[in-house]
């Protein structure tokens, strides 16, 4: 059973400081990963999804690696706002097409002004 | 990206009540599922809503406690039946496969705060 932990499960800095988030996951043999925030009450917002095939993938500030064989990945925000402040969540799904992911247990992150 | 409606966005409701929540995708999507995110934890899935036929629930989860439909590939219902305060939660809609898209890339509705008292 994949098992999908993320660390830490909290995090403040302040305004300006370059991040990493932690992703891993137990069983390797995955066929994407996805990176979502999510805001106090709400639903989740993609952000960034890697296939398998890949290492990373960039948007705007936020760059998600992925090491499939040490199970884990990062998502590393630069030049945080107080705007990122959320819960990140990561996924991963085991099969191609169409199939069902496992969420990790989230970080909550909170950038002071 | 697929936009995903639901509704309502939060409700209050008394025990053993039920309570129908609706998900609409502006798009046509294969697949659609339906989360439960209790307070303060990730994720849990609770069935994938297929088109025409009946749901495929994961396990802890039955048909009689959380009956769902899905008649057509842009519309889907979770209904949470005979509540208690334990179902208090933010369920969550989300679909894959849209046109443009990878398939397993998932997107997600805003979420129905449900208290129960």
């Amino acid at each position: 059973k994949q098992e999908v932990t993320q660390i830490p499960a909290a995090l403040s800095v302040p305004e300006g400081e370059n991040l990493v988030l932690n992703c891993s996951f137990t069983d390797s043999a995955i066929y994407n990963l996805q990176w979502f925030r999510q805001d106090p009450g709400k639903g989740l917002t993609s952000l960034l999804l890697i296939q398998s095939s890949q290492r990373e993938q960039t948007s705007g500030r936020l760059n998600a690696s992925l090491d499939k064989s040490s199970g884990r990945s990062t998502l590393y925000i630069a030049a945080s706002q107080p705007g990122d402040s959320a819960t990140y969540l990561c996924a991963v799904s085991k099969a191609g097409g169409y199939q069902k992911v496992t969420f990790g247990t989230g970080t909550k992150l909170q950038v002071i002004p | 990206s697929a936009v995903i409606s639901q509704k309502p966005s939060r409700d209050i409701c008394q025990r053993g009540t039920s309570l129908t929540i609706q998900c609409q995708v502006d798009s046509q999507v294969t697949m659609m599922f339906w989360y439960r995110q209790q307070p303060g934890q990730s994720l849990t899935l609770i069935a994938t809503a297929n088109q025409g036929s009946e749901a495929t629930y994961e396990s802890g989860f039955v048909i009689d406690k959380f009956p769902i439909s899905r008649p057509n590939l842009t519309f889907s219902t979770l209904t949470v039946s005979n509540m208690s305060p334990e179902d208090s939660s933010i369920y969550l809609c989300s679909s894959q496969g849209v046109s443009g898209r990878r398939d397993n890339e998932q997107f997600f509705g805003p979420g129905t705060r449900l208290t129960v008292l």
